[in-house]
Order: C-alpha cells, then sequence, then structure tokens
C-alpha cells in the first residue's frame, strides 16, 4: 500500500544534539511538508518543498533544516539552535491540488 | 493570508447530526476550501473541500454559504469514532501561498454514547 512512513514513532534526546527525523513516501508526490504540533495546538508549518532540490521556510523553520535530494524523502534535522523542541512532528506530502496526504507522527522529548 | 476561526469545542450525541461551523470572513475569490480531522496520536486525514458549491462525499457534507465567508462541515450521523479535532484550512490556488497549507487550532469533537 502507499503511504508516508515516519520513523521513529517516539524519539528522546539530550539538550544540545542534533536529530533527523525520517519522512519517506511511494506516493509518487512531488510536495513535502513538515508541520510542528504542541500539545492541544493546531499544525505550524516548519518547511516545505515542492520539488527536488527545492524547499521553502513555513512560519517556524527557525532552528529547523531539511533537505530534499530525492523525490521520496524528506528529512527534517531539528538543531540544538531550537529552542523548544519537544513537539509531535508530522510530514505530510501532495500531488498536484490534492490534498495532504499524513504520515502517523513522531514525537519528539528533548531533556 | 486568509484565516478561519472555529470553536474549541463541541458536544454531540451518537447517531445525531452534527454541524462544525467555519468563518473565514477575508476569504479571496481562489481560495479552496478544506476540511481534515486528526485522531488522537494519528497524523490529519483529508474529510472534504470546495469552493463554490455544496459537496458531498462518503464521509461528510460540505455546505459553503453564499457568500464563501462561512462554512458547516455535517456529519450525518456521529459515531464514537468520529471524535477528533476538526480542522477547516483554505488553499489559495493562484500563487505560490497557496502550497503553505496553514493549519489553525480546529475544533474538537466529542461524541457521547
Amino acid at each position: 500500500d502507499g503511504g508516508i512512513t515516519q520513523s521513529p514513532k517516539y524519539l528522546f534526546r539530550k539538550e544540545g544534539q542534533n536529530v533527523t527525523l525520517s519522512c519517506e513516501q511511494n506516493l509518487n508526490h512531488d510536495a513535502m511538508y513538515w508541520y510542528r504540533q504542541d500539545p492541544g495546538q493546531g499544525l505550524r508549518l516548519i518547511y516545505y518543498s515542492q520539488i527536488v532540490n527545492d524547499f521553502q521556510k513555513g512560519d517556524i523553520a527557525e532552528g529547523y533544516s531539511v533537505s530534499r535530494e530525492k523525490k521520496e524523502s524528506f528529512p527534517l534535522t531539528v538543531t540544538s539552535a531550537q529552542k523548544n523542541p519537544t513537539a509531535f512532528y508530522l510530514c505530510a506530502s501532495r500531488t498536484g491540488e490534492g490534498p495532504l496526504h499524513f504520515g502517523n507522527g513522531t514525537r519528539l522529548t528533548v531533556t | 493570508d486568509a484565516k478561519t476561526t472555529q470553536p474549541n469545542s463541541m458536544e454531540s450525541n451518537e447517531e445525531e447530526p452534527v454541524h462544525l461551523p467555519c468563518n473565514h470572513s477575508t476569504i479571496s475569490g481562489t481560495d479552496y476550501i478544506h476540511w481534515y480531522r486528526q485522531l488522537p496520536s494519528q497524523g490529519p486525514e483529508y474529510v472534504i473541500h470546495g469552493l463554490t458549491s455544496n459537496v458531498n462525499n462518503r464521509m461528510a457534507s460540505l455546505a459553503i454559504a453564499e457568500d464563501r465567508k462561512s462554512s458547516t462541515l455535517i456529519l450525518h450521523r456521529a459515531t464514537l469514532r468520529d471524535a477528533a479535532v476538526y480542522y477547516c484550512i483554505l488553499r489559495a490556488v493562484l500563487n505560490n501561498a497557496g502550497n503553505m497549507l496553514t493549519f489553525g487550532g480546529g475544533t474538537r469533537l466529542m461524541v457521547k454514547p
């Protein structure tokens, strides 16, 4: 079945460490997105990419970095510069004018 | 960017219809209205979208006001599995902002047996 895979489901890191969250899709979608969700809040856009080797900042890009070297992969790195990295991270993809397809998220805890 | 306003929470009884409102008074003529829902600890899933006319699919109906400044997601018979956070978002078509797809806080729907 086609879909979006985010791994791992839970991730724990010490403060000051960079951490990379994986997002892979086999839907052949051109556009991919990263959102952050805090408890009881909506989703906030971190970065998005419309094609390979291109990406744009969303509303809260500071402290994050991405790459899009392959169509099916859009990893997100949470750097030590991100002041409050503990959150639920969601990856999504879309083709053309179609709806977003989401993964089941990675819950990151930084202590 | 056009924004949406939704109630924080709503309650419904099982087997009854549910009307979830969304205000978008600054909507532009090229903004599509999209609805997604998110079950606990999962990613959101697409529900329905529309531009001007009312829309129906197997999950729900979308009623769009004539002036397009508001819309209503209608679940015809709520089940316990419909308990989720429902997001109403706008998507512009004719410019790069349409790719931003910004979500607000959504409405938490609670369904009572």
